[in-house]
């Protein structure tokens, strides 16, 4: 059973290019979330999602940021524009309830945006 | 602000000696919390979680302890070994909100040999 998968692994994008990060949550999974991580810092979440439908999104800046989990697919995070302090890296996690619960909580190994 | 936070953001250990990790919280509807281990390059792995109706909860090597008068919760690693060496958070959530992780800055543990 193979764990939460993420790609890219590194991202390089110049500033006001298009970035796009895939999630594909574990087998069996339907919840989805996705968190960012500044250096020397903790998480931070961003938004949670199930299949087709986003259930919170506070965490997520209100512009140029999209997330989405379609009925068939990865769940994607779209940055439009990106800008340099949009550096960082971007963690998914998935689990079979919504809750996060630690056992049944499982990351990805992230990817790693850097905008130059 | 963030919920959680931790005393310091590294710790030296001598390989084989004990552990302990610390972590703060502000929010006293908090009642959940999970630490979380991370490798370099790698997402947070679940270590061990507690509620808060619990004081002190054991692993395999691993005891966590909270203290809710303080609001205060640590980790403590028994014979720390050299892949011990990580970044370590704390992590938690409140009822009302199950899904969402608050996370603190972490501390980098690193095993002296």
């Amino acid at each position: 059973n193979a764990g939460v998968m993420q790609n890219p692994r590194h991202l390089v994008r110049r500033r006001g290019q298009e970035a796009r990060l895939r999630c594909s949550p574990m087998k069996g999974h339907s919840h989805v979330y996705w968190y960012r991580q500044l250096p020397e810092e903790g998480l931070k979440f961003m938004v949670y999602l199930q299949k087709e439908n986003i259930i919170d999104e506070s965490g997520m800046p209100k512009e140029r940021f999209s997330a989405e989990f379609p009925k068939e697919g990865p769940s994607i995070l779209r940055i439009q524009q990106v800008v340099r302090g949009d550096s960082a890296a971007y963690f998914c996690a998935s689990s079979p309830l919504g809750q996060a619960e630690g056992e049944k909580l499982f990351f990805g190994s992230g990817t790693q945006l850097s905008v130059l | 602000g963030e919920s959680v936070g931790l005393h310091l953001p590294t710790l030296s250990v001598q390989e084989g000696d004990n552990s302990i990790i610390n972590c703060a919280y502000s929010n006293s509807a908090s009642d959940y919390f999970i630490w979380y281990k991370q490798e370099s390059g790698k997402g947070p792995q679940f270590i061990i979680d507690i509620r808060s109706n619990m004081d002190k909860r054991q692993g395999q090597r691993v005891t966590v302890l909270l203290n809710k008068t303080v609001k205060h919760l640590s980790l403590q690693i028994a014979a720390t070994q050299p892949g011990d060496s990580a970044v370590y958070f704390c992590a938690d959530h409140t009822g009302s909100n199950d899904y969402k992780l608050s996370f603190g800055a972490g501390t980098t543990v690193t095993v002296r040999a």
